[in-house]
């Protein structure tokens, strides 16, 4: 149980264009999902938190107009990164927290590797 | 604020030798520490919880100790194999449930 997936895994995408990234929580539910963002050889940096049927919450320097969140239901947010750019290649990773309990303890997805060329 | 470190940033060992990977943080009011393993290009896969109330936990051949008064956490590793090859990550929640992710120890073990 305590299953997160991500979609897509991987993607590729010239500057200037949007992307789309899915966060599935598929057997539990969550009410507060979180983004992260990692660079090449550096840890997981917060980006925002997002909590379901409200605005998300971003991380002081993280610029909200450029990614959006939608925590639309108790199983899916979104992350866009919209008119992206090369610097903003990175692996993000989110979290969810369990309908059930509280937020200390959360379940990782995959990672989607975002590339812009 | 929470501030989360990992020492040593990389450690090589031959198969067979024990790990022995310490985890420190500054603020001493923890809810829980968890230890992950990433592999390279690979999301986190959770290793060990352990609960602020908790000593140690234990998994097969992973185990974790947590001394909060010292503000220290170390993650044991028995027998490794080629296979542990991987960087190990630790990381505490705070009240609001953000985590703090230390800069994590790449580990190879040479066969």
């Amino acid at each position: 149980g305590a299953v997160v997936s991500q979609h897509p895994s991987w993607v590729i995408c010239k500057s200037g264009t949007s992307v789309k990234i899915e966060c599935r929580s598929l057997d539990f539910q969550a009410t507060t999902m979180f983004w992260y963002r990692q660079f090449p050889k550096q840890s997981l940096m917060l980006m925002a938190t997002s909590n379901e049927g409200s605005k998300a919450t971003y991380e002081q320097g993280v610029e909200k107009d450029k990614f959006l969140i939608n925590h639309a239901s108790l199983t899916l947010s979104t992350l866009t990164v919209t008119s992206a750019h090369p610097e903003d290649s990175s692996f993000y990773i989110c979290s969810a927290a369990p309908y059930r309990d509280s937020t200390y303890e959360q379940y990782f997805g995959p990672g989607t590797r975002l590339t812009v060329t | 604020k929470q501030e989360v470190t990992q020492i040593p940033a990389a450690l090589s060992v031959p198969e067979g030798e024990n790990l022995v990977l310490n985890c420190s943080f500054t603020d001493s009011a923890i809810y829980n520490l968890q230890w992950f393993r990433q592999d390279p290009g690979k999301g986190l896969t959770s290793l060990l919880l352990i609960q602020s109330s908790q000593r140690e936990q234990t998994s097969g051949r992973l185990n974790a100790s947590l001394d909060k008064s010292s503000g220290r956490s170390t993650l044991y590793i028995a027998a490794s194999q080629p296979g542990d090859s991987a960087t190990y990550l630790c990381a505490v929640p705070n009240s609001w449930g953000k985590f703090q992710f230390g800069a994590g120890t790449q580990v190879v073990v040479t066969p």
